[in-house]
C-alpha cells in the first residue's frame, strides 16, 4: 500500500521568501511522485513529477522538488514566493502499476503575505 | 485537446433526487478516476477504471453511489438518492499509461 503525508496543512510566507512544502511518502515499489496545485474553484494542475530519472525535478512557475529515497521525501521548494503562488498544493504517489492509481496527501494551503 | 471535460460545473438538487455527473476523458487515456473533495476529508478516490473496466470501487461511500464507463470517451457517476452530506466537489481525472493524471474542472454538488 502507498501513502503520502504532507506536514503542515497551512503554510504562510512573505512575498519574496523561500517556499518549502513538505511531503513524505511510503511505497512498496519505486514510486512515481507528483506535485499538483489547485487554485480556487479550479481542478488540479500538475506542477512537476518524478519518474525515476533525475532526482531534482524542475516544474512550472519556478517550483522544484528533490526526491530523497533515504528520507522517503519529495519536498517542494521555490526560492522566492509570489502572490500568485497562493493556492493549495497536493503531493501524490503512484506505483506506476494498478492503472496508475494516485494516492494524494491531505494538501497544504500556501498563503503569501505582501 | 480540450482536456478532461466535466458536466455540469454546478448542480443544486433537493435531498432524495437522483444526480448524474458526467466526464469525458482525454482521448487516448486508458485510466479514469473519480475523486470527491470536501473540507473535512480532502481528496478521496471513489472509483477508478482501467480500459473501461472498474478496477477498485472501495472508495464508493455506499450503495447510493454508482459509476459506469460504457466506452473509452464517457463516464458517469450517479447518486441515488442524494443526501446533504454528499455535497462536495467531484473531480474526474484521466491518465495515459505511466504518465500524470489530468483533472477536469470539477462539479460542485450542493444537496439541500
Amino acid at each position: 500500500a502507498q501513502s503520502v503525508t504532507q506536514l503542515g496543512s497551512h503554510v504562510s510566507v512573505s512575498e519574496g521568501a523561500l517556499v518549502l512544502l513538505r511531503c513524505n511518502y511510503s511505497s512498496s515499489v519505486p514510486p512515481y511522485l507528483f506535485w499538483y496545485v489547485q487554485y480556487p474553484n479550479q481542478g488540479l494542475q500538475l506542477l512537476l513529477k518524478y519518474t525515476s530519472a533525475a532526482t531534482l525535478v524542475k516544474g512550472i512557475n519556478g517550483f522544484e522538488a528533490e526526491f530523497k529515497k533515504s528520507e522517503t521525501s519529495f519536498h517542494l521548494t521555490k526560492p522566492s514566493a509570489h502572490m500568485s503562488d497562493a493556492a493549495e498544493y497536493f503531493c501524490a504517489v503512484s506505483d506506476g502499476n494498478a492503472g496508475n492509481m494516485l494516492t494524494f496527501g491531505g494538501g497544504t494551503r500556501l498563503m503569501v503575505k505582501p | 485537446d480540450a482536456g478532461v471535460i466535466q458536466s455540469p460545473r454546478h448542480e443544486v438538487t433537493e435531498m432524495g433526487q437522483e444526480v448524474t455527473l458526467r466526464c469525458k476523458p482525454i482521448s487516448g487515456h486508458n485510466s479514469l478516476f473519480w475523486y470527491r473533495q470536501t473540507m473535512m476529508r480532502g481528496l478521496e478516490l471513489l472509483i477508478y477504471f482501467n480500459n473501461n473496466v472498474p478496477i477498485d470501487d472501495s472508495g464508493m461511500p455506499e450503495d447510493r453511489f454508482s459509476a459506469k464507463m460504457p466506452n473509452a470517451s464517457f463516464s458517469t457517476l450517479k447518486i441515488q438518492p442524494s443526501e446533504p452530506r454528499d455535497s462536495a466537489v467531484y473531480f474526474c481525472a484521466s491518465v495515459r499509461a505511466n504518465t500524470e493524471a489530468f483533472f477536469g474542472q470539477g462539479t460542485r454538488l450542493t444537496v439541500v
